[in-house]
């Protein structure tokens, strides 16, 4: 497919647990964004990608969050320890170089912290 | 600081109606705008964006929003609904920086239900 792909869809873990959110970029996306979509907050920036270094990561709420990208193309998003205010949708987005390219989303993945 | 308002949570049209989504922004410059569309287990789809130029522009699926600078507003317009446009809205403004890329910045969101 040519859209931006994320897994899983869904996620259901234990609180303080580990878990690793997958995205996969358009192909020729340079720039790369998560966001987290929750009922309280809305949709919060989270983390830019420009290839594989993260010059913005002024949204991760903290240092349980981290997240990286490899190769220029997918990227993970992790978090540990995890918490129930982390139950969100996190969606990852893509885009061309420069601010005036609009992203595309993938589907998110749904995370539910028991 | 950069912020978006969808005054509406929730709006209910019936199908064939009109329809107009409002959002309001807070921004220190010409901003980015953008409307996207979210329906339910999906993410999001971009229906427009304005960068400069013409105030009037014309998205996807029938779509078209107007930039106001005077209003600080870029509400979202369709002449006809359908029932396929039920979903939830969002309008972001993008904070560019010169590092060239955009952290976009979403308003709540509004959820159009359409009635038959």
């Amino acid at each position: 497919g040519a859209g931006v792909s994320q897994s899983p869809s869904n996620k259901v873990t234990e609180k303080g647990k580990d878990v690793e959110l997958r995205c996969d970029p358009i192909s020729g996306h340079t720039a790369l964004y998560w966001y987290r979509q929750s009922l309280g907050q809305g949709l919060e920036f989270l983390i830019y990608f420009q290839g594989n270094s993260a010059p913005d990561k002024s949204g991760l709420p903290s240092d349980r969050f981290s997240a990286e990208r490899t190769g220029g193309s997918v990227s993970t998003l992790t978090i540990q320890r995890t918490q129930q205010e982390d139950s969100a949708v996190y969606l990852c987005a893509s885009s061309r170089t420069g601010a005036d390219q609009p992203q595309h989303f993938g589907d998110g993945t749904r995370l539910s912290i028991l | 600081a950069q912020s978006v308002t969808q005054p509406d949570i929730h709006i209910t049209v019936s199908e064939g109606a009109s329809l107009e989504l409002r959002c309001n922004y807070s921004y220190g410059a010409t901003p980015y705008l953008f409307w996207y569309v979210q329906s339910p287990g999906q993410g999001l789809q971009l229906l427009l964006k304005y960068f400069s130029g013409d105030t009037l522009v014309q998205g996807i699926k029938g779509f078209e929003a107007e930039f106001k600078r005077s209003q600080s507003s870029f509400n979202l317009r369709k002449p006809s609904v359908h029932w396929s446009d039920a979903a939830e809205y969002f309008c972001a403004v993008g904070a560019p920086f010169s590092g060239g890329y955009n952290k976009l910045i979403f308003g709540a969101g509004t959820r159009l239900a359409v009635h038959p």
